[in-house]
């Protein structure tokens, strides 16, 4: 059982470069989600997707864009990429009980560096 | 809007000590609230939750936890700390009728031989 998997797991740009990370998860949740993680500052909601056909904004959205291509499918792009988007992206997905986030579910994490 | 504090971003102890980790948070309504740990070069899994059924929660690997309203905290204990429990730990709370999970900034976990 798979669970959560990002690719890539690495990724070196140059400020200016664009670039998409991808999310699949093969638990047939509702809900998935892009966070990242800085020292000191914990994780960052930067979009969620609370099921499939809708996306939404977090704390940190600016400078990214998202697509829920379906169920399983959650990418992540960045247009032009800049220093400060240097980084760890986690991707996450959860089945949204209710009203109500319930567990998050995370892949191992993408390290992004922008030069 | 929802917040979590964590007191201490490092804590050490000594292997076979008592481990606590403190949490609190601010929420207009009661929470779900979460406890999550990243080892190194990992995502993060979940240790624990607290979904309103039991004021003290066990988790995985020893841990509990101890929900109480009166002062807003969440704290994180295991009786005797084990070299493996190094690692990052989060607290995390969930907002209502929504889809956001705010965390901590996180408190890492040094366990001394």
């Amino acid at each position: 059982n798979a669970g959560v998997t990002q690719t890539p797991k690495f990724q070196v740009l140059k400020t200016g470069q664009s670039m998409t990370l991808q999310c699949a998860q093969d638990m047939n949740h509702n809900s998935m989600y892009w966070y990242r993680q800085d020292p000191g500052m914990g994780l960052r909601l930067i979009y969620y997707s609370a099921s499939e056909g809708t996306t939404d904004k977090g704390e940190v959205p600016n400078g990214y864009n998202v697509s829920r291509l379906n169920k399983r499918e959650f990418s992540l792009r960045l247009e032009s990429a800049a220093p400060s988007q240097t980084s760890v992206y986690f991707c996450a997905s959860s089945e949204a009980v209710g009203t109500r986030t319930g567990e998050l579910f995370f892949g191992e994490g993408s390290r992004l560096t922008v030069l | 809007a929802q917040s979590v504090t964590q007191l201490g971003s490092h804590v050490s102890v000594s292997e076979g000590a008592l481990v606590l980790l403190r949490c609190n948070y601010s929420s207009s309504v009661p929470p779900y609230l979460f406890w999550y740990v990243q080892y190194p070069n990992q995502g993060l899994q979940l240790l624990l939750k607290y979904t309103s059924a039991a004021t003290l929660v066990k988790g995985i690997n020893g841990f509990e936890a101890e929900f109480k309203k009166s002062e807003t905290s969440f704290h994180l204990t295991k009786p005797s700390a084990h070299m493996s429990d190094a690692a990052e730990y989060f607290c995390a709370v969930s907002e209502t009728g929504g889809f956001k999970t705010i965390f901590g900034a996180g408190t890492r976990l040094f366990v001394k031989a």
